[in-house]
């Protein structure tokens, strides 16, 4: 199975940072990646597809890049709503592998 | 609006089965593969089964090979996943999630809320 490795696991932010998010895949997947943002008790959103390409009603202010092994999530001013678990998943085969999450808080 | 709701979830000792179902509107069903993802307390998600558009692909993950089976009705646009020899680690929220085909790339666009499938004895 493909294992994907997000690094790191939690970091504290301000109203207003910049922040980037990594995940890395133990082979390569193109650009099968999928990035996801969870709310307490919340089904988890689709946020990018594709490694890169934005998913409809979400705010550009999201952006995701990367191909082959290592992809990036970058937030290029964190709101308040941002404040949420981030998971990368790649879709390059039928297992569907989830990363840990990146955990965004104040 | 496309909607998914899971149920059938609750307490089950170790050992026991339950059957989850999700219910699908607002979407032609029979058009959309679908996964079974869950997640347990505190932690991450973890993708559980899948299931192709006429329900002739099926694949699961390792930790519920032998003891899962997932199933659809298209008429009744509704998935089911028949759990039996639950364990305790599979205490989790269970979501279906649908998938969209992005251009060749596939992503899980539509989620339901989830269920809680607890076992313990």
């Amino acid at each position: 199975d493909i294992q994907m490795t997000q690094s790191p696991s939690s970091l504290s932010a301000s109203v207003g940072d910049r922040v980037t998010i990594t995940c890395r895949a133990s082979q390569s997947i193109r650009g099968f990646l999928n990035w996801y943002q969870q709310k307490p008790g919340k089904a988890p959103k689709l946020l990018i597809y594709a490694a890169s390409s934005l998913q409809s009603g979400v705010p550009s202010r999201f952006s995701g890049s990367g191909s082959g092994t290592d992809f990036t999530l970058t937030i290029s001013s964190l709101q308040p709503e941002d404040f949420a678990t981030y998971y990368c998943q790649q879709s390059y085969s039928t297992s569907w592998t989830f990363g840990l999450g990146t955990k965004v808080e104040i | 609006e496309v909607q998914l709701v899971e149920s059938g979830g609750g307490l089950v000792q170790p050992g026991g089965s339950l059957r989850l179902s999700c219910a699908a509107s607002g979407f032609t069903f029979s058009n959309y593969e679908i996964n079974w993802v869950r997640q347990a307390p505190g932690q991450g998600l973890e993708w559980v089964s899948y299931i192709g558009s006429s329900g002739d692909d099926i694949f699961y993950a390792d930790s519920v090979k032998g003891r899962f089976t997932i199933s659809r009705d298209n008429a009744k646009k509704s998935l089911s996943l028949q759990m039996s020899s639950l364990r305790v680690e599979d205490t989790a929220v269970y979501y279906c999630a649908r998938v969209y085909n992005f251009l060749g790339s596939p992503a899980f666009d539509y989620w339901g809320q989830g269920i809680l499938v607890t076992v313990s004895s």
